[in-house]
């Protein structure tokens, strides 16, 4: 199995910071790798898709990158309604799919 | 635009079989995949597996002995069983739609609302 590591765990960040999250494979996915976002009670909900491509509708604060085993989800400017859990997905080993451990975004 | 609502059973006792159905609302059911993925604290998001319109499926390895998932193209529906439950299948269920292309390029969305599953004796 392709093994996703999420880091951080959990991240406190203020309204307006820039926030990085990063996903890291145990072997290279190319760029098979999608974001979703979380929130309690909910599914989740895809950002990203294919390492980079915005999912119609998501904010453009919303952005990935990376090839390979790294990349980065980035919010430019963090808003009330972004403090949620982020989760990795790899594709490459389709069917079988994994996902990272999440990170939990909250309120410093 | 596309929905997915699912239903089933929340409690069960141990040794019994998990059985959850989910609706597919707005869009055509063949031309896609449809999975079935559960979240717990202990493991997070698992995939558990995937059926198409025409019923071909593919299971994760760790549960393809326990898991059949069926699909009714009439009914627009697909559905999950996850035969002799322990506390370790605890968890949330959620259908989900495959969507993007061909074999790696792909995510899931919509997901269904999910389903607590709790197995306790």
């Amino acid at each position: 199995d392709i093994q996703m590591t999420q880091s951080p765990s959990s991240l406190s960040a203020s309204i307006g910071d820039r926030v990085t999250i990063t996903c890291r494979a145990s072997q290279s996915i190319s760029s098979y790798l999608n974001w979703y976002q979380q929130k309690p009670g909910k599914a989740p909900k895809v950002l990203i898709y294919v390492a980079s491509n915005l999912q119609s509708g998501v904010p453009s604060r919303f952005s990935g990158s990376g090839s390979g085993t790294d990349f980065t989800l980035t919010i430019s400017s963090l808003q009330p309604e972004d403090f949620a859990t982020y989760y990795c997905q790899q594709s490459y080993s389709a069917p079988q799919v994994t996902f990272g451990q999440g990170t939990k975004l909250e309120i410093k | 635009q596309v929905q997915l609502q699912q239903w089933g059973a929340g409690l069960l006792k141990p040794s019994e079989t998990l059985s959850l159905t989910c609706t597919v609302y707005g869009v055509s059911f063949s031309g896609y995949y449809w999975s079935w993925i559960r979240q717990s604290p202990g493991k997070g998001l698992e995939w558990i597996g995937e059926i198409n319109h025409s019923g071909s499926t593919n299971y994760n390895p760790s549960l393809k002995s326990r898991v059949t998932i069926l699909v009714d193209t009439s009914e627009n529906q697909f559905s999950l069983k996850l035969s002799s439950v322990t506390a370790a299948d605890t968890a949330v269920y959620y259908c989900a739609r495959k969507t993007g292309g061909s074999s790696s390029f792909f995510w899931f969305d919509p997901w269904g609302q999910g389903t607590l599953v709790t197995v306790s004796s």
